[in-house]
């Protein structure tokens, strides 16, 4: 049973076009979670940590948001350089300290 | 300095070879993680170590060998590798092994002929 769930696995978009990536999470006690984008070949770069309910960071076009359930990825008029693939990851009370990755959404930007 | 730094950024191996991966990072962090990736799949965690010592290995075959010579440094030695281990390697680095953030280095790309 999968704990960390990404939705959808590839989303295509315009350029301007805003729209949200989901991450559901069924681990209990949530430690801490994890957004990364991710280039083709390339290590997964930071983005935000988010450690409680109700949370919210901000970075440029990009806004991540923490309920109890799920986090979403808010991504507000993106440009073509927003493509990549962005991951999600938890820690939680019996992970050890390890993070749990989801697998991911493909994102697409056209011009 | 935010940067985990990698190397060899490409080491192409036959089955029979020896070599070694190398990692380095100098924000003071004291955990640090070695991953395997593979084709459009999510970072697969296979050791992890705090403060120098061992404390995580994720049932990797014994063809992986990982090594802290310090705080900075982390190695992986290969051998007899499979052409299956052909992945990503992805180093890691953090404040500590618990629930802080994660950086990533840039990564080494290996193939196994």
């Amino acid at each position: 049973e999968d704990q960390v769930t990404q939705s959808p696995e590839a989303l295509r978009l315009q350029e301007g076009e805003s729209s949200s990536l989901n991450c559901s999470y069924t681990v209990s006690g949530l430690r801490g979670l994890f957004w990364y984008r991710q280039d083709p070949g390339k290590g997964p770069e930071f983005l935000f940590t988010l450690y409680s309910a109700g949370e919210e960071k901000e970075k440029e076009r990009l806004k991540a948001t923490l309920t109890k359930k799920e986090s979403f990825l808010h991504i507000t008029a993106p440009k073509p350089e927003d493509s990549a693939t962005y991951l999600c990851a938890v820690h939680y009370g019996g992970s050890q300290g390890n993070l749990i990755f989801g697998k991911g959404t493909k994102l697409s930007v056209k011009p | 300095d935010t940067e985990v730094t990698q190397t060899p950024k490409h080491l192409v191996m036959g089955m029979t070879n020896k070599k070694s991966l190398k990692c380095e990072q100098h924000m003071g962090h004291r955990a640090m993680y070695w991953y395997k990736q593979k084709a459009k799949k999510p970072p697969e965690l296979m050791f992890v170590y705090s403060y120098e010592k061992l404390s995580i290995n994720e049932s990797v075959p014994s063809r992986f060998s990982p090594e802290c010579p310090n705080s900075s440094l982390l190695n992986l030695h290969l051998h007899a590798l499979q052409p299956e281990d052909s992945a990503l390697y992805l180093c890691a680095s953090s404040q500590s092994s618990g629930e802080n953030e994660q950086f990533f280095g840039p990564g080494t790309r290996l193939t196994v002929l």
